[in-house]
Parts: C-alpha cells; structure tokens; sequence
C-alpha cells in the first residue's frame, strides 16, 4: 500500500523562479493538503484540494497556488520565489467521510526547497 | 538527513522509562488532535488521534490524554526504545475550519541506551 509520494525530494532555485511541486496520496485518499515547514518549527497549513477545489487555504500570498486532478494528484506551485519560501514543503492525505468529522491525514517526506 | 527542531524544548529520557510529552493547544474550538512523530530527513508521522469527546485513548504503547478544562494534550509512550528518537507535534483542528491542521512547536525526545 504505497503511501504519499512527493517529487522532486531537493530543488534548488534563484529568487524570481517559479517552481512546480508534486504529490500524490496515499491510496484511497482523496483529500490533499499542503504544508510549508521551516527549519525549526512545525508545520504551516497553505491550502487543501477536494475534488480538484481549493477548499481551504492559510495564510499564504497568492503566490501560492495548486491544482487537485482527477486522480487525486496535486500540484504546489510557487511564482517570484523569495529567499524566505526556503522551506520543507509537506503533502499530506486523508480521506473525507460524510458524517464522521476529520480523519487523519498522513504526510510525505515532503521537498526541500532552497533558494538562493 | 537534515536536521528537524534546531532549537526545541528537549526531552531525555533512559531507555525503557516511559516519557510524557506536554502540548498547550490555542483554540477552545479545536475538536480533533493528532500526535505525530518526525524523525530527521522525513515527514511527520501520524502516532495517534483524538476527538473532543474523549478524555484518553489508547494505542499500541501510546496514550493520549485530552483535558479541555485548560486546553492541554499530553502523550505518553510506554518503554521508550532508541527508535522513538524523534521530534514530536501535537496538532489541532476545530470543524469550521475543514481539516486544516495548526501544529504546536514540537518537542524533541531522545532516548538514552
């Protein structure tokens, strides 16, 4: 049961760049959610994608972007990169039950972006 | 593989002792949590989960303990082995906000041979 994949696992980018970001969930997920995680410091909520919508998103400029596709992969894009985008970036999935209120969501090992 | 949790509060505890791992949550609203594990290189971990209307659930050699009343979540692992090195978030969620998750700062465990 193959769990969340992310690629690439390291980027390296100048300021200006865009940058592109991928994900797959866990099998049976349908849900996906992205994460920015500074050295140091936990996780921050970016934005979430149910059935190929944002459904919610965290304090983020709109730089920030995604996409959700029909087989549940998701896209992280970022656009005029900062020095301070430098981060672990997280993918996580979970399933959306009707009726039974949040369900766990389970991460990959996420992408290190570094920005030079 | 890179370093998680530079500067954390830091929890040591001897092989085999049971360690106890304290998270102040923010929002009296929250009614779901999560404990996850991250070990250098990797993405956190899911360790356990629970709702508001619960007060303790039990895993295989972790517990969680919920008290609303001050907004306090705790984990407690069993016979901590070498391998339960890691730094440790709590995680909250309250329904209105979908499942968007706000992490606590972390702890890091080490467990001495």
């Amino acid at each position: 049961d193959a769990g969340v994949t992310q690629s690439p696992t390291h980027l390296i980018k100048t300021r200006g760049q865009q940058v592109t970001l991928r994900c797959s969930p866990k099998s049976g997920h349908d849900t996906v959610s992205w994460y920015q995680q500074a050295l140091g410091q936990g996780p921050q909520f970016i934005f979430q994608y149910y059935e190929e919508e944002e459904r919610q998103r965290g304090n983020f400029p709109d730089r920030f972007s995604g996409h959700q596709f029909p087989n549940y992969s998701s896209e992280l894009n970022v656009n005029a990169l900062l020095l301070g985008d430098s981060a672990l970036y997280l993918c996580a999935s979970s399933l959306a039950v009707a009726g039974e209120g949040n369900q766990p969501q389970h991460f990959g090992d996420g992408t290190r972006l570094s920005i030079l | 593989g890179e370093s998680v949790g530079l500067h954390l509060p830091t929890l040591s505890v001897q092989e085999g002792d049971n360690s106890i791992i304290n998270c102040a949550y923010s929002n009296s609203a929250s009614d779901y949590f999560i404990w996850y594990k991250q070990e250098s290189g990797k993405g956190p971990q899911f360790i356990i989960d629970i709702r508001s209307n619960m007060d303790k659930r039990q895993g295989q050699r972790v517990t969680v303990l919920l008290n609303k009343t001050v907004k306090h979540l705790s984990l407690q692992i069993a016979a901590t082995q070498p391998g339960d090195s890691a730094v440790y978030f709590c995680a909250e969620n309250f329904n209105n906000a979908g499942n968007m998750l706000t992490f606590g700062g972390g702890t890091r465990l080490m467990v001495k041979p």
